[in-house]
């Protein structure tokens, strides 16, 4: 049971090049989340997935897309990097509704040059 | 728009000392408070406080909600190095489409030193 796993760990990117991160939970969770964190403002939600095949806004959605693949995997897509998105991405998952604790990946560390 | 405010942001004490952090919010149907301990990489979960437990406790660690006047604390006794850490806390809506969400402050950042 290896609970919430994402990749990469670590990633480079030039201005304007794009990538996607991966999630995956494996406690058959319905609520995925995505957040970035950078220094002195805690966690801030980017998107989340209430359940499968559903996606919405969170907080600073701005430069992002999800796609929810399966109930198991929600990835996180970056079409054009920017310098403002260099930060340390986190993926979670809940059991969704009243199930509200939410369960951390290991982290991406980006960095945009 | 829901806002939790933790203080300190930061924190500097020796082993042996006992701490208390705060944490108050504004949320427009409260749900839970949750705390968590984030070390090198991934906040893991400690308590979940709601209208119908409103204390816990593990070991030296313990928490308490107050609803009225819209705080948490959490207090750690007897720290020890291994307590240095970001400690977050949430707050989860149960309005609408907030449902299942939480709203974190920004940390407090706890240093123990031997």
């Amino acid at each position: 049971n290896a609970g919430v796993t994402q990749t990469p760990k670590f990633q480079v990117l030039k201005t304007g090049q794009s990538m996607t991160l991966q999630c995956a939970q494996d406690m058959n969770h319905n609520s995925m989340y995505w957040y970035r964190q950078d220094p002195g403002m805690g966690l801030r939600l980017i998107y989340y997935s209430a359940s499968e095949g559903t996606t919405d806004k969170g907080e600073v959605p701005n430069g992002y897309n999800v796609s929810r693949l399966n109930k198991r995997e929600f990835s996180l897509r970056l079409e054009s990097a920017a310098p403002s998105q260099t930060s340390v991405y986190f993926c979670a998952s809940s059991g969704g509704g009243a199930q509200e604790t939410q369960y951390f990946g290991p982290g991406t560390r980006l960095l945009v040059l | 728009e829901d806002k939790v405010v933790q203080s300190p942001l930061s924190l500097v004490v020796h082993e042996g000392d006992t701490v208390t952090l705060n944490c108050s919010y504004e949320v427009t149907n409260f749900r839970s408070l949750l705390w968590y301990k984030q070390e090198k990489k991934a906040p893991t979960f400690l308590f979940m406080l709601t209208s119908s437990g409103i204390e816990k406790k593990s070991g030296r660690l313990s928490s308490i909600l107050d609803k009225k006047e819209l705080f948490s604390i959490l207090n750690i006794t007897a720290t020890q190095t291994g307590d240095s850490a970001i400690y977050l806390c949430a707050v989860g809506n149960a309005g609408g489409t907030s449902y299942g969400k939480l709203t974190f402050g920004q940390g407090t950042i706890l240093t123990v030193h031997p």
